[in-house]
C-alpha cells in the first residue's frame, strides 16, 4: 500500500541517452514535486505540479521536462544524458501547496 | 531566496542519551518541516510545523516563528534513530528548501 511510489529504483545508463522516471500517489493529493539530491546530500526542488498545472519550475536545463497526465501521476523525462545528471531524484505529494509533503522512495540515476 | 542553516552537522550519540538539533532560517515561513533520511535512503516526514510545539514519541519539535528558529529534541535516541535530519521551509513562492542535514548517528 505503498503511498508515493517511485520506478525505477535505480537506473544506470550512458551519456547521450535519453530516459524517464515515473511517480505515482494514491493519497488523493493535489500537489506533487521533484526533487534532486545530490552526492554531498543536498535536496533541491526542480519542478511542481498543482492539479495538473506546473506551478513551480526551477532552473534547471531544459534536457528536463515533468509531465503530469493526471492528478495522481508525475513523469520525469531526461534527455541527453550528462555524467552530472547522477544524482537521487525524489518524487513527493502534498494535499495542497504549502502542506506537508510525503517523499516517495527515490530513484538512484547514475550516468557513465 | 530563504536561507536554511542547521546544526550541529555532525552529531555522535550513546545509545539512550538525549539532543537538540536546530534550524535557523532568514525570512518568515508558512510551512516548516522536519524530516529524516534513514540510511536506506528513505524520506521521511517527521513534522509539520510551522509554529508551535509538537510531540511524536521520543521526537518532539518546537518552532518560534518571530525568532526564525526551530528545534527537534530526541530523547533516550535508539540505533535506529541514525541518519540525516533535515528542515526544510517554505515561505510565500511555495518552494520547500532544504538546509543542508544534520548527521546523527547513534552507538550501541
Amino acid at each position: 500500500d505503498t503511498a508515493v511510489s517511485q520506478t525505477p529504483k535505480y537506473l544506470v545508463t550512458q551519456m547521450g541517452n535519453d530516459k524517464s522516471i515515473k511517480c505515482e500517489q494514491n493519497l488523493g493529493h493535489d500537489t506533487m514535486y521533484w526533487y534532486k539530491q545530490d552526492s554531498k546530500k543536498f535536496l533541491k526542488i526542480m519542478f511542481s505540479y498543482n492539479n495538473k498545472e506546473l506551478i513551480i519550475n526551477e532552473t534547471v536545463p531544459n534536457r528536463f521536462s515533468p509531465k503530469s497526465p493526471d492528478k495522481a501521476h508525475l513523469n520525469l523525462h531526461i534527455n541527453s544524458l550528462e555524467l552530472g545528471d547522477s544524482a537521487v531524484y525524489f518524487c513527493a505529494s502534498s494535499p495542497d501547496r504549502t502542506y506537508e509533503q510525503y517523499f516517495g522512495p527515490g530513484t538512484r540515476l547514475t550516468v557513465t | 531566496g530563504i536561507q536554511v542553516e542547521q546544526s550541529p552537522p555532525d552529531l555522535i550519540l550513546q545509545e539512550g542519551a538525549n539532543s537538540t538539533l536546530r534550524c535557523n532560517f532568514s525570512d518568515s515561513v508558512n510551512n516548516l518541516q522536519w524530516f529524516h533520511q534513514n540510511p536506506w535512503g528513505q524520506l521521511i516526514n517527521l513534522f509539520y510545523i510551522p509554529s508551535g510545539t509538537k510531540q511524536n514519541g521520543r521526537l518532539s519539535a518546537t518552532t518560534v516563528a518571530t525568532e526564525r528558529y526551530s528545534l527537534l529534541y530526541i530523547s533516550s535516541s535508539q540505533t535506529t534513530d541514525s541518519g540525516v535530519y533535515f528542515c526544510a521551509v517554505e515561505s510565500n513562492d511555495y518552494k520547500l528548501s532544504f538546509g543542508a542535514g544534520t548527521t546523527v548517528t547513534v552507538r550501541a
